[in-house]
């Protein structure tokens, strides 16, 4: 089972900031990587697929990037709705699916 | 719009089973595979499995295997996810994610999820 790392835990940020988002396989996964959105007492969103497509309605502040075993979800400008954790997905090795411990994103 | 319904919240005895449902509207439920993922209180996001809606064929997770069942009913647009012999650690949101109609195992659309609580 592929087992995924995410730092920071915790990014404390202003709006109008960059957030810079890591995530690591334990192994190749190719550019198999998704990232989730999720805010308190909601379900996850999809936000990016196949490492660096932005899903449906998805804003171009966000952005994927990465291959193998090393990604990155950059925020450009953070707007006070892009405060949520965020979470890596993989789907190169699956099943089973295995996300990410997730990275919060919280107003500085 | 696609639209994923889950049934409401169930309170259960440890060893007792659920069955959650959830109801698909707005696409054609046969085309595109589901899955169910839970998350614990304050934690991250797990992987339970897969049926295929077309001929109901599924894959879980290896940790699941043996108490976990999906299944669904075309006639309803409805899939099933029943968790028996529940113990206090599968407290938890239980969600079902669609898939794309490949399948890709990215999850695109999800349901507003399902709080299972086992508690004595």
């Amino acid at each position: 089972e592929i087992v995924l790392t995410q730092s920071p835990g915790t990014l404390s940020l202003s709006p109008g900031e960059r957030a810079t988002l890591s995530c690591r396989a334990s192994q190749s996964v190719s550019s198999y990587l998704a990232w989730y959105q999720q805010k308190p007492g909601q379900a996850p969103r999809l936000l990016i697929y196949n490492t660096s497509n932005r899903a449906t309605g998805i804003p171009d502040r966000f952005s994927g990037s990465g291959s193998g075993t090393d990604f990155t979800l950059t925020i450009s400008r953070l707007e006070p709705e892009d405060f949520a954790v965020y979470y890596c997905q993989q789907y190169g090795n699956s099943p089973p699916l295995t996300f990410g411990p997730g990275t919060k994103v919280d107003i500085k | 719009q696609v639209q994923l319904v889950q049934s409401g919240a169930e309170v259960k005895k440890p060893g007792a089973s659920v069955k959650v449902s959830c109801k698909a509207s707005g696409y054609t439920f046969t085309s595109y595979y589901m899955h169910w993922v839970r998350q614990a209180p304050g934690q991250g996001l797990e992987w339970v499995g897969i049926i295929n809606p077309s001929g109901g064929s599924t894959s879980y997770a290896q940790k699941f295997q043996g108490r976990v069942t999906m299944t669904r009913d075309t006639s309803t647009s409805t899939v099933y996810m029943e968790l028996s012999s529940l113990r206090s650690e599968d407290t938890a949101v239980y969600y079902c994610a669609r898939d794309t109609s490949v399948p890709s195992n990215y999850l695109t659309d999800w349901g507003q999820g399902t709080l299972v609580t086992v508690s004595s």
